[in-house]
Formats: C-alpha cells, structure tokens, sequence
C-alpha cells in the first residue's frame, strides 16, 4: 500500500529557509515520479513541483521557481522541498503526490509551513 | 495565467446524480488538458477520482464518472451518497509547467 508522510513544516519568518521531507512507504520510490503540492487559505490548491524518476529533471510553478528546489533520494525514500526566500503567501499545507499520467495519484496528509514574524 | 473555474457548490439529493464542471479561462477544456478531478472531506489529504478526462482509479467508486461536455471537463456522480458529500477539486495541464487546480466545488448530499 502506498503511504507517504511529510515532515519538517513549522513557523518560519519571511525571508527564512525550510527543508520539507516526504517518506515513501509500501512502495520503490525509484517507480515513481512525484510531485509537491500546497493548500494554502486563499489560493486553494496550488502545484508547486514535479520531480521525474531518477531526479535528474524538474519542473516548477512560475510562483516558486528560483526559490523552492525539489530532490530526491531513492535509495532512502525519500522526497524533499528545498524552500528559500519564504513569503507570508506561502504559508499552507504541502503534500507530496505520486504522478500517474498528468495526474496527483496518492496523496500524503501533508505538514503546514507557517511564514510569520 | 490561466484561471481554472468551477461551480463554488451543488446540492444533490441522496440516491439522485449531479454533474460537476471545470472551465478554463484560455479556452476550452480538452483531453489534451488530462483533466483530473480529486475529492476532499474535512481534515483529509484529496484523494484521487479520475485522471485523463475519464479513467478511474482502482479505488473510485463506479458511481463516478468523468467526461468532457461541452467545451469543459465534468464530473458526474450517479446515486449519490452521504459519504459522497465533499469539496471536490478539478486539475487541469497545461504543460509540464503549468497546471492549476480548480477552486473547488462543495458537494451537498440533502
């Protein structure tokens, strides 16, 4: 059964750094392409990151290129989100996903980046 | 940047159907968008219902089911459930770089 948990969110202040963690479970990470995603309180749901199965290609949101960097570690399933720069506007939940042919397929809970002075 | 709409909320009686809609402000909705559709409940991750216009996930119930209709991509949920009431949210592809969520529809079963 796939399971992915996230980790490392927290209360950071704007300008600040955060390094969000995804640990796959039930499955080879190494199968997957993968995504990170965020629900925030007034932008909804918002895509944010694709990763391809070995890393060595990602994609970004306009909103967060330059700042957030997605990588990888297959050996240790593991997802991560590099995040610099933070603003107010990126406090939210974000959640790790699978892909499956343009879509999010499975879905962890998520862990909430707060962006506050 | 384009802006992905759909109806803010639906009220379906138990047992009838209603069908969900997703725009897209550049134009119409096409199976080249891959047009997703994700179900949500309060205090839950969404979860997958249908990916690339109309395939279903092994664990989708066969009530639901995905199309494209007239010029936007529809959800539709035949004998509806209590357990199907829900926030239910549409994804559209642009490009590998571009793709936005719709802003949700809330799913009333009354």
């Amino acid at each position: 059964q796939v399971q992915l948990a996230e980790s490392g969110g927290g209360v950071v202040q704007p300008g600040g750094s955060l390094r969000l963690s995804c640990a796959a479970s039930g499955f080879s990470l190494t199968n997957h392409q993968m995504h990170w995603v965020r629900q925030g309180p007034v932008k909804g749901l918002e895509w944010l990151a694709f990763a391809n199965y070995d890393g060595t290609r990602a994609f970004y949101a306009d909103s967060v290129k330059g700042r957030f960097t997605i990588s990888r570690d297959n050996f240790n399933g593991a997802l991560y989100l590099h995040m610099n720069g933070l603003t107010i506007e990126d406090t939210a939940v974000y959640h790790c996903a699978t892909d499956l042919q343009w879509t999010l397929a499975s879905w962890g809970q998520g862990t909430l980046v707060t962006v506050s002075s | 940047q384009a802006v992905v709409t759909q109806e803010p909320s639906l009220t379906v009686s138990p047992g009838g159907t209603v069908t969900l809609t997703c725009g897209s402000s550049t134009g119409a909705v096409s199976s080249g968008h891959h047009p997703s559709w994700f179900q949500q409940k309060p205090g839950q991750a969404p979860r997958a219902l249908i990916y690339d216009t109309r395939n279903k996930h092994a664990w989708t119930p066969a009530r639901f089911s995905g199309s494209l209709l007239g010029g936007r991509a529809a959800l539709s949920l035949s004998g509806a459930q209590p357990e199907d009431e829900a926030d239910y949210y549409c994804l559209v592809s642009y490009s590998t770089t571009l793709r936005v969520f719709g802003s949700g529809t809330k799913v009333t079963v009354l």
